[in-house]
């Protein structure tokens, strides 16, 4: 299994962009790079998916370099409503493989 | 759809004693998957469920059974709670089992071991 490696936490203010970066320096061929979003008392929330290169959806974009040892999970102009811990997954579409969820990256975002 | 629905969303038991922590989905999902999440810990996955009528460990499944009802049903049983069970426990689902597949979350149980 992938071990993924992202910052403990970050600060930001409204309206700013965030950059939140993953290392996943051991990731597989067949691994797919998963970011989930997690409010206090809810459990967590799917927002993008990525296997290489650029994905953006109305949540966010993930960039991934082409040696995927990494990936950058991209918020513009963020709200008080994105503070949440996010998540970097990594993991294969073969059955038996659990998904491991690390401490994740506690965004606060302020006025 | 309610996705995926929890009971009970709190629960304080005493040592010793036993409940069981129910999820349904209405998404016809195949897998289905228990967790456990610590104060300032990320999740932990308990046992997992690839289809009906199967059930795999995941990391931490000492203290714990399942059982997979149905295809809309996954159930967590504490058969003697210990204090070192107090955590939140979440129930998901997703359409297969595979690394790569989206999980959807249920709102979590808050259970308290005295």
């Amino acid at each position: 299994l992938a071990k993924t490696t992202q910052p403990i936490s970050m600060d930001s203010y409204e309206g700013q962009e965030v950059n939140i970066t993953c290392s996943h320096n051991n990731i597989a061929t067949n691994d797919y790079i998963t970011w989930y979003q997690q409010f206090p008392s809810q459990g967590p929330r799917f927002i993008i998916q990525g296997y290489k290169t650029k994905v953006t959806n109305e949540v966010a974009s993930l960039f991934i370099p082409a040696d995927r040892k990494s990936s950058t999970l991209s918020l513009p102009r963020v709200s008080l409503s994105d503070t949440a811990v996010y998540y970097c997954l990594v993991g294969d579409n073969q059955a038996g493989t659990a998904l491991i969820f690390g401490k994740g990256t506690t965004l606060s975002v302020s006025s | 759809n309610a996705g995926v629905t929890q009971t009970p969303k709190f629960q304080v038991l005493k040592t010793g004693q036993s409940m069981t922590l129910q999820c349904a989905q209405d998404m016809n999902h195949n897998s289905m998957y228990w967790y456990r999440q610590d104060p300032g810990m990320g999740l932990r996955l308990i046992y997992y469920s690839a289809s009906e009528g199967t059930t795999d460990k995941g990391e931490v499944p000492n203290g714990y059974n399942v059982s997979r009802l149905n295809k809309r049903e996954f159930s967590l049983r504490l058969e003697s709670a210990a204090p070192s069970q107090t955590s939140v426990y979440f129930c998901a689902s997703s359409e297969d089992r595979a690394g790569g597949e989206t999980q959807y979350f249920g709102p979590g149980t808050r259970l308290l071991v005295l």
